[in-house]
């Protein structure tokens, strides 16, 4: 089935440095992807969706300057956390789905911790 | 965008079937309704997807109604290992936007 791989799995930063992950679909191309953020024992909220050789669409109240999202690639997007700080401190996880495939299959998603 | 709502949370214990109930009221017509697996500190892992009647897979069943308006996931005989959160979601392809709902903690005791 479709793959979808995400790097890195943790990361630990200092507050005021920035830090990227990055979606890989690694069997099939994905002109979307989607970003999404998790907080312990809640449900995943979207923060963005990563179209493939444009801008990414923000949900209200995510702000596009701080999560910077580039999907230069029909199998690539990255999402750059900058300037991070505590607040920032969450699961991150990406998903993303064939075109012709009704189903969306995500990354084992990444643990960022800002100090 | 579709709605979904699932109960908070449900207990079972091992060896029993359990049905999870979704609904989604505001479903459309192209939408299809997927349900979604998660473990803490992991991405969500795909379960079964269906558009109308019944769906069986090797893990589990999804019976759909008629009128779609709601859907039961069924997992039989489960163990430890199925406590998880199970997320029902509505939409029509991969690159719609999916709108993740509350979910249901499911916890499963010897």
């Amino acid at each position: 089935g479709a793959v979808v791989s995400q790097h890195p799995s943790w990361v630990i930063c200092k507050s005021g440095t920035s830090v990227k992950i990055e979606c890989r679909s690694l069997d099939f191309q994905a002109t979307t992807m989607f970003w999404y953020r998790q907080f312990p024992k809640q449900s995943l909220m979207l923060m963005a969706t990563s179209n493939e050789g444009s801008k990414a669409t923000y949900e209200q109240g995510v702000e596009k300057d701080k999560f910077l999202i580039n999907h230069a690639s029909l199998t690539l997007s990255t999402l750059t956390v900058t300037s991070a700080h505590p607040e920032d401190s969450s699961f991150y996880i990406c998903s993303a789905g064939p075109a012709t495939n009704e189903k969306l299959f995500f990354g084992s998603g990444t643990q960022l911790s800002v100090l | 965008l579709a709605k979904t709502t699932q109960p908070i949370s449900m207990d079972s214990y091992e060896g029993q079937e359990v049905n999870i109930t979704c609904s989604h009221n505001n479903i459309a017509t192209n939408d299809y309704i997927t349900w979604y697996q998660q473990f803490p500190s992991q991405g969500p892992r795909f379960i079964i997807q269906g558009y109308k009647t019944k769906v069986t897979n090797e893990v589990a069943s999804l019976f759909i109604p008629a009128d779609r308006k709601s859907s039961t996931l069924s997992l039989p005989r489960v163990s430890l290992s199925d406590t998880a959160v199970y997320y029902c979601l509505v939409g029509d392809s991969s690159a719609s936007k999916i709108i993740f709902g509350s979910g249901t903690r499911l916890s499963i005791r010897p």
